[in-house]
């Protein structure tokens, strides 16, 4: 059974700061990995896909890394803004049906 | 381009009740899945619908139902309400048709249960 886990739960950094956040699922067999950005009581928005035949995807200051084999992604934030406060969670798809497995997601804070 | 659009936004219901909640997809989308995510959890799926028939199913019980209409817009309704039902209810479209896509989802309907 496919298990996702997110590391640090929460994460409070002070604006600028380079930041990384973890994600990592127990069965390799993925078909990708999605990155999701969730604001307070809205829904998600999409930001990165990863194919499972690539290693990372990259959209401004955002970079999300994929090693299969040892079932770990990382999203890479770079010059936090406090507009990147935000809950983000990461989920797999375990097939071609658009079923996604979720993490809990890490809450994050950047402060002013 | 309209993305997914849920309605309604709030619904409080009373245990016992029945609920349904509705979904639009994107434009040009023709597959439709529900997720359940309680307070500081992550989405649950529960099921998901493509040419008007369930597909796939999470682990939730039968008082958990759906139907998608031929314009591709669906519904999820809960039978026996119960408060453990309290959550943010999210829809997500897609479309087999293109192939590798990320999905679309909306803003959820947030039901309480008293």
């Amino acid at each position: 059974k496919q298990e996702v886990t997110q590391i640090p739960a929460a994460l409070s950094v002070p604006e600028g700061e380079n930041l990384v956040l973890n994600c990592s699922f127990t069965d390799s067999a993925i078909y990708n990995l999605q990155w999701f950005r969730q604001d307070p009581g809205k829904g998600l928005t999409s930001l990165l896909l990863i194919q499972s035949s690539q290693r990372e995807q990259t959209s401004g200051r955002l970079n999300a890394s994929l090693d299969k084999s040892s079932g770990r992604s990382t999203l890479y934030i770079a010059a936090s803004q406090p507009g990147d406060s935000a809950t983000y969670l990461c989920a797999v798809q375990t097939d071609s049906s658009y079923k996604l497995i979720f993490g809990s997601g890490t809450r994050l804070l950047v402060r002013p | 381009d309209a993305g997914v659009t849920q309605s309604p936004t709030h619904l409080i219901k009373t245990r016992g009740q029945q609920v349904t909640l509705r979904c639009s997809p994107k434009s040009g989308h023709d597959t439709v899945s529900w997720y359940q995510q309680a307070l500081g959890q992550g989405p649950q799926f529960i099921f998901q619908y493509y040419e008007e028939e369930e597909r796939q199913r999470g682990n939730f019980p039968d008082r958990f139902s759906g139907h998608q209409f031929p314009n591709y817009s669906s519904e999820l309704n809960v039978n026996a309400l119960l408060l453990g039902d309290s959550a943010l209810y999210l829809c997500a479209s897609s479309t087999k048709v293109q192939g590798l896509q990320p999905q679309h989802f909306g803003d959820g309907t947030r039901l309480s249960i008293l």
